[in-house]
């Protein structure tokens, strides 16, 4: 049980260039999002699912595109980095919504666009 | 929009003491809340979740409070260490899409 793994750890673009930034978790979570995280913003959540091919946009959504095509999977894609998306990137998942459960993180990605 | 404040930002003491970090939020209509530890460049450890039906939670040296009534949290460190030395974060869930963090509590434990 590796939890939630998110790859890769460190990633440098170039402005303009895409990528997509990879989750995974074996714990038949139903609920997964992204959150980025910048010094004295804290975490802002920028897209999440219910399930497979369900997503809906969080807090700070623009630039950014997500789908899920299983359970497992919730890959987030840069269309076109520019410099303010340097951030450092977690992935999140839980067992299902509702009081009962909390969330378990990844160990991030860090992201410098240049 | 929901807010959740932690107080205070950063924390010094000294191995072995006992303290409190807060964390308070302005809506007490609550799902859940959750402690986390966040080492330097790594991800978040969840160390403790209070459901809204909750008064408190405890883990080892750590017990975390709940108040919805007042929107506030405290995170009580017993015979402090200085493997805690971490940022320490709370998060307040409002509903699915509704996950709000504090900015976090720095605290080093000097030996």
């Amino acid at each position: 049980n590796a939890g939630v793994t998110q790859t890769p750890k460190f990633q440098v673009l170039k402005t303009g260039q895409s990528m997509t930034l990879q989750c995974a978790q074996d714990m038949n979570h139903e609920y997964m999002s992204w959150y980025r995280q910048d010094p004295g913003m804290g975490l802002r959540l920028i897209h999440y699912s219910v399930g497979a091919g369900i997503t809906d946009q969080g807090e700070v959504p623009n630039g950014y595109n997500v789908s899920r095509s299983t359970t497992e999977d919730f890959p987030l894609r840069l269309l076109s980095a520019a410099p303010s998306q340097t951030s450092v990137y977690f992935c999140a998942s839980s067992l299902q919504e509702g009081a009962n459960y909390g969330y378990t993180f990844g160990s991030g990605t860090r992201l410098t666009v240049v | 929009k929901q807010e959740v404040t932690q107080i205070p930002a950063a924390l010094s003491v000294p191995e072995g003491e006992n303290l409190v970090l807060n964390c308070s939020f302005t809506d007490s209509a609550i799902y859940n809340l959750q402690w986390f530890r966040q080492d330097p460049g790594k991800g978040l450890t969840s160390l403790l979740l209070i459901q809204s039906s909750q008064r408190e939670q405890t883990s080892g040296r750590l017990n975390a409070s709940l108040d919805k009534s007042s929107g506030r949290s405290t995170l009580y460190i017993a015979a402090s260490q200085p493997g805690d030395s971490a940022t320490y974060l709370c998060a307040v869930k409002y509903n699915f899409n509704k996950f709000y963090f504090g900015s976090g509590t720095k605290l080093n434990v000097k030996p």
